[in-house]
């Protein structure tokens, strides 16, 4: 079964750190592109970072760079979203989603299919 | 970064009524954009990418139309588990942007 799992969200103080991992199974891990995204309480979506097969490219939303760091390690089937200098308006369900790419003959095409159940992060004192 | 405003923000529709959600951009986007639909306390779920292209396993009441800066969204007769809130997404540039989101929901 194709599956993304995520962990790691907690209740943090503003300033601090964490650390989510996303377990994926059922795929071939390294073959895909994968995105975070993050929906804070009662709010629309809004996505966040993502990093490509070989961790050669990654990119960010604004509101994140210098703060957050996406990175992958492929022995492990995981991918991983780094996050310092928690602020409150960090407080969201953080999915992980596979990107994958659609190629139409012409041009390409990306679609976020496969998506965890997501992680709560709470920053708050 | 791109802005994608979509309309209306919510509806009110019946059982096999006709339903169709726009997704306006900021800029021309190709027909880089994709659907989503989210149902309460869950992921959402890819719909429509390449703006018009149906993903796997996804029925064929919904369709998706547009190039440039305005798509749509069509439900060719709604189902109950339709109603749910419904999602454009850009993938044109970085960053990414979604649209605030248009809720379906019950008359």
């Amino acid at each position: 079964e194709v599956q993304l799992v995520e962990s790691g969200g907690a209740l943090v103080q503003p300033g601090g750190s964490l650390r989510l991992s996303c377990a994926a199974s059922g795929f071939t891990f390294n073959s895909y592109w994968m995105a975070w995204v993050r929906q804070a309480p009662g709010k629309g979506l809004e996505w966040v970072a993502n990093i490509n097969r070989d961790e050669t490219e990654r990119n960010y939303v604004d509101s994140v760079k210098g703060r957050f760091t996406v990175s992958r390690d492929i022995a492990k089937n995981s991918v991983y979203l780094q996050m310092n200098s928690l602020r409150v308006e960090d407080t969201a369900i953080y999915y992980c989603a596979r990107d994958e790419t659609h190629y139409d003959g012409s041009a390409y095409y990306d679609g976020l299919d496969i998506w965890g159940q997501g992680t709560m992060v709470t920053v708050s004192s | 970064a791109i802005q994608m405003t979509q309309s209306p923000s919510s509806l009110s529709a019946s059982v096999g009524d006709r339903v169709t959600i726009t997704c306006r951009a900021s800029q021309g986007i190709r027909n880089d954009l994709g659907w989503y639909q989210q149902k309460p306390g869950k992921a959402p779920k890819l719909l429509i990418y390449a703006a018009s292209s149906l993903q796997s396993g996804v029925p064929s009441r919904f369709s998706g139309s547009g190039s440039a800066t305005d798509f749509t969204l069509t439900i060719s007769g709604l189902q109950p588990e339709d109603f749910a809130t419904y999602y454009c997404l850009q993938d044109y540039r970085y960053p990414r942007t979604f649209g605030q989101g248009t809720k379906v929901e019950i008359k």
